[in-house]
């Protein structure tokens, strides 16, 4: 059974420039979750995906999208870039829709983060 | 959107002590979950427990939902138990809320 994995580690972007990131979820999940954590902050949801759509968004501008692909795989798009958007963009997958699934099936694995940095 | 908050916002311990980190949140909630962030930015997760008590190993966490808290215990801790520590918690809305964070340094 692999874990959730996330590509690029590392970025470095300019203001105006748009980025994907990408997350693989763990084997036998169908949500991921996408989540931004600003410097000594806690994590900010952004929002999730449910068998290829969205289902559940935080505050977060239009700028931000996303995909779920057929395997389950997802990824996050930002466009417009601005300074404040650098920070660690965090992926967690889990089986079953946050907050209705229940019984457990719902708790998150996380990967390991992209950090993206806007200059 | 519930409000999450975490206490102590900060905690420097000697190894092989104990300690009680709480959660508090402001609304019902349908998922809780507690996890450890390792310094390298890696987030563990330590219980899904909504409601009850639930322990492993050196680890315990207690979620009372009625009175909107819930709380995780440390014991014996180890230096590799440092890191920063998150409650958070699902809504109805298919919306996710992190806590505040307690940083937990443990010394030798």
């Amino acid at each position: 059974e692999t874990g959730v994995t996330q590509s690029p580690t590392h970025l470095i972007k300019t203001r105006g420039q748009q980025v994907t990131l990408r997350c693989s979820s763990q084997s036998g999940h169908n949500t991921v979750s996408w989540y931004q954590q600003a410097l000594g902050q806690g994590p900010q949801f952004i929002f999730q995906y449910y068998r290829e759509e969205e289902n559940g968004r935080g505050n977060f501008p239009p700028r931000f999208s996303g995909l779920q692909f057929p395997n389950y795989s997802s990824e996050l798009n930002v466009n417009a870039l601005e300074l404040d958007d650098s920070a660690l963009y965090l992926c967690a997958s889990s089986f079953g829709l946050l907050g209705l699934a229940g019984g457990g099936t719902d708790t998150q694995y996380f990967g390991p983060g992209t950090r993206l940095t806007v200059l | 959107g519930i409000q999450v908050e975490q206490s102590p916002p900060d905690l420097i311990l000697q190894e092989g002590a104990n300690s009680t980190l709480r959660c508090n949140f402001s609304d019902s909630v349908n998922n809780l979950q507690w996890f450890h962030q390792n310094p390298w930015g890696q987030l563990i997760n330590l219980f899904y427990i909504p409601s009850g008590t639930k322990q492993n190993g050196r680890l315990s966490a207690t979620t009372v939902a009625t009175e909107r808290y819930s709380l995780l215990y440390i014991s014996s801790s180890q230096t590799t138990d440092s890191g920063v520590y998150f409650c958070a918690v699902g809504d109805t809305g298919n919306q996710f809320y992190f806590g505040t964070g307690t940083s937990l340094t443990v010394i030798p």
